[in-house]
């Protein structure tokens, strides 16, 4: 079965670059979420969007944008790296209704700022 | 807004045993989803299980199973006949179910789970 697609699954950068982080949803899923993790810590929730409307967000520092688009995939943009971005990125999606809103998850982008 | 607990850092269990872990969570919504969330070391977040807050019967995956007291609001993991490959660190996670929104997963801290010999 298709999961979800993130890419690259591994990005260093350096203090104050720009980075960009994709996702590719399952096909179907119309919803696609965010979620940041630090080592050793929970993942914590930035951004959602459904029919490429964002619909939450959460703790996404303004430096941080994103956005879906018209085939559901969706991109993080990171500008402005500090050292406290190094993370495990992490897409989810699922679908808006049915499925038991199972939301399934990308292997993740592991982002190190340097 | 909604919290979920998971007390124990660290559970130890010896293969082939049962272990049993816990979360309790915080809500006045009525309905919802809980989850739990496998994370092996590759990181990979896997779906294990998924209870409905409607359904009184407990969920149940093959050596997976819940018990959902939503009274208590207690939502604990039970994994039969422990394998090496279940090590792993399990998230417990809350999810609203409002209509119209795209609700977010909202995780506890996390077990992690050794298996031994």
């Amino acid at each position: 079965a298709a999961g979800v697609i993130q890419s690259p699954r591994h990005l260093i950068k350096e203090k104050r670059e720009t980075a960009t982080l994709k996702c590719y949803p399952i096909p179907r899923h119309d919803t696609v979420y965010w979620y940041q993790q630090g080592p050793g810590q929970d993942p914590q929730f930035l951004i959602s969007f459904y029919e490429k409307m964002q619909s939450d967000k959460g703790s996404i520092p303004d430096r941080f944008s994103a956005q879906q688009f018209s085939d559901y995939h969706s991109e993080l943009n990171m500008s402005s790296l500090e050292l406290g971005d190094s993370a495990l990125y992490f897409c989810a999606s699922s679908p808006w209704t049915g499925g038991g809103k199972k939301a399934f998850f990308g292997q993740g982008t592991r982002l190190t700022v340097v | 807004a909604q919290t979920v607990t998971q007390s124990q850092p660290e559970m130890s269990v010896q293969e082939a045993e049962t272990v049993t872990l816990s979360c309790t969570y915080d809500t006045s919504e009525s309905d919802y989803y809980l989850f739990w969330y496998k994370q092996p070391p590759s990181r990979q977040m896997i779906l294990v299980i998924r209870q409905e807050a409607y359904k009184q019967q407990n969920a149940t995956e093959n050596r997976f199973s819940v018990n959902f007291q939503k009274a208590a609001k207690s939502f604990s993991l039970k994994i039969s006949d422990s394998q090496l490959g279940d090590a792993a660190m399990y998230f417990c996670a809350y999810r609203s179910e409002i209509t119209g929104t795209a609700s977010k997963l909202t995780f506890g801290t996390g077990t992690r789970l050794q298996v031994t010999l």
